[in-house]
């Protein structure tokens, strides 16, 4: 069965500080796909980045970079230079591409993001 | 402007008392799901539809039902609410792939459900 652990349930960090944030996922599958979702005080729950289990490559946008690793089942979010706009709730979230669970969605418990002026 | 929409956006409601919380979405997604937010225990897929007439059931599925009509609607129904389905429910669509979950999910601003 899958499942995402982000085992970190609150963070605090002063502004322009570093930060990770962890994710763990488990599945059988090989095909599989993994999100990111920011959910700001406001409420809202918002997309930022989607990777396909076929597509190791990091990526950077701006301050914010992810690091799939796929040997350590991983797939974490590292925001640079945090600042108070970055506080929020992050979501991690993996879905399978298999046949038996095509459709479903398994979302991580989130880790609260804050960020001290 | 592309959207999904839920309404109420706020609800008390008594326990036992049926109620359905309306879900749309102006973007002609095939895919639509239903989740649950609780403190600690993130969003937890409720169910979800790949299309018209089709829907699955998520993890937490007890409880509720829905349907998928029409393309752009898909209501979620709780024919005898309790207290432990007291919650902040998110609607959410996402384009076709194959029938998979495996796009950008666009989500509804939710709805907090207060079930005395």
């Amino acid at each position: 069965a899958q499942k995402v652990t982000q085992a970190q349930t609150e963070i605090s960090v002063v502004e322009k500080e570093d930060v990770t944030l962890d994710c763990v996922y488990e599945t059988r599958d090989t095909t599989y796909y993994l999100f990111w979702y920011k959910q700001p005080p406001s409420g809202e729950l918002v997309f930022l980045i989607r990777r396909n289990s076929f597509d190791e490559q990091n990526e950077i946008s701006g301050r914010y970079s992810w690091n799939f690793q796929k040997s350590t089942s991983s797939f974490n979010f590292t925001i640079t230079a945090s600042q108070v706009v970055d506080s929020a709730v992050y979501f991690c979230a993996l879905s399978e591409a298999g046949y038996s669970s095509a459709s479903k969605i398994i979302f991580g418990s989130g880790t609260r993001l804050s960020i001290r002026p | 402007e592309a959207q999904v929409t839920q309404n109420p956006r706020y609800l008390i409601t008594v326990t036992g008392k049926k109620l359905t919380v309306t879900c749309s979405q102006n973007m002609n997604h095939e895919y639509m799901s239903w989740y649950r937010q609780d403190p600690g225990l993130g969003l937890r897929q409720i169910y979800y539809s790949m299309n018209v007439e089709v829907t699955d059931k998520g993890d937490v599925p007890e409880g509720y039902k829905v349907s998928r009509k029409e393309k752009r609607n898909f209501p979620l129904i709780l024919e005898s609410p309790s207290p432990n389905q007291t919650s902040l429910y998110f609607c959410a669509s996402s384009p076709y792939s194959s029938g998979r979950a495996d796009n950008e999910q666009f989500f509804g601003p939710g709805t907090r459900l207060t079930v005395l």
